[in-house]
């Protein structure tokens, strides 16, 4: 599984709430990612991640906020600035040096 | 930035049939080029990859071939099997400026028994 474990699995949120996705890596990987993907489609980079205290914007910021405290750990909340999150959310990590980028297993967000 | 093209979107092959999917890309500072298969609910899985120093590689049945003038790169599966169907992505990394991948829009793959 790449050591990358993504929680929860399934999340629901309400209209004008705030969520929060946890990522966490047990694989001592400096980058860390998170993308979007909507049904039928790619893969697009919210924020990421390439040291501890330091992240920058991805294509779709907008509506997301990050946080890198720890290596280990690379949260996503998904505002309610955020008017259409419905998604799946893919967290990745990968060496500094970059060899494979591995994927935890996703969240699905849907909003009620 | 950098851009990934891919085609196609949709690919229906036979059993035992080839199938090939391209790849694009604008940076000509990107310099790896991985290719990931995902499955209905899944995870992006890493299938094969290749560097900029490389024009070729194989595992088995898989194979990329990747092309610098033309920025351009390609995943060929040979002797397709059902459990091939999937979606696949390619991706483009460069080292200079955004050191991120940035993914084509996949190529849903059905190989018929």
């Amino acid at each position: 599984d790449g050591g990358i474990t993504q929680s929860p699995k399934y999340l629901f949120r309400k209209e004008g709430q705030n969520v929060t996705l946890s990522c966490e890596q047990n694989l001592n990987h400096d980058a860390m990612y998170w993308y979007r993907q909507d049904p039928g489609q790619g893969l697009r980079l919210i924020y990421y991640s390439q040291i501890v205290n330091d992240f920058q914007k991805g294509d779709i910021a907008e509506g997301y906020s990050v946080s890198r405290e720890k290596k280990e750990s690379f949260p996503l909340t998904v505002t309610s600035a955020q008017k259409n999150p419905t998604a799946f959310y893919l967290c990745a990590s990968t060496t500094s040096s970059y060899n494979e980028q591995f994927f935890g297993p996703g969240t699905r967000l849907t909003v009620l | 930035g950098e851009n990934v093209e891919q085609h196609p979107s949709t690919l229906s092959v036979q059993e035992g049939d080839s199938a090939v999917i391209k790849c694009t890309y604008s940076d000509s500072a990107s310099n790896y080029f991985p290719w990931y298969k995902q499955e209905l609910g899944k995870r992006p899985q890493l299938i094969i990859d290749i560097r900029s120093n490389v024009g070729e590689k194989k595992d088995q049945r898989i194979a990329v071939t990747l092309n610098k003038t033309a920025k351009h790169f390609s995943l060929h599966i040979t002797e397709t099997q059902p459990e091939d169907s999937a979606v696949y992505f390619c991706a483009a990394f460069s080292n200079t400026g955004r050191r991120a991948l940035t993914f084509g829009s996949g190529t849903r793959l059905q190989v018929q028994p």
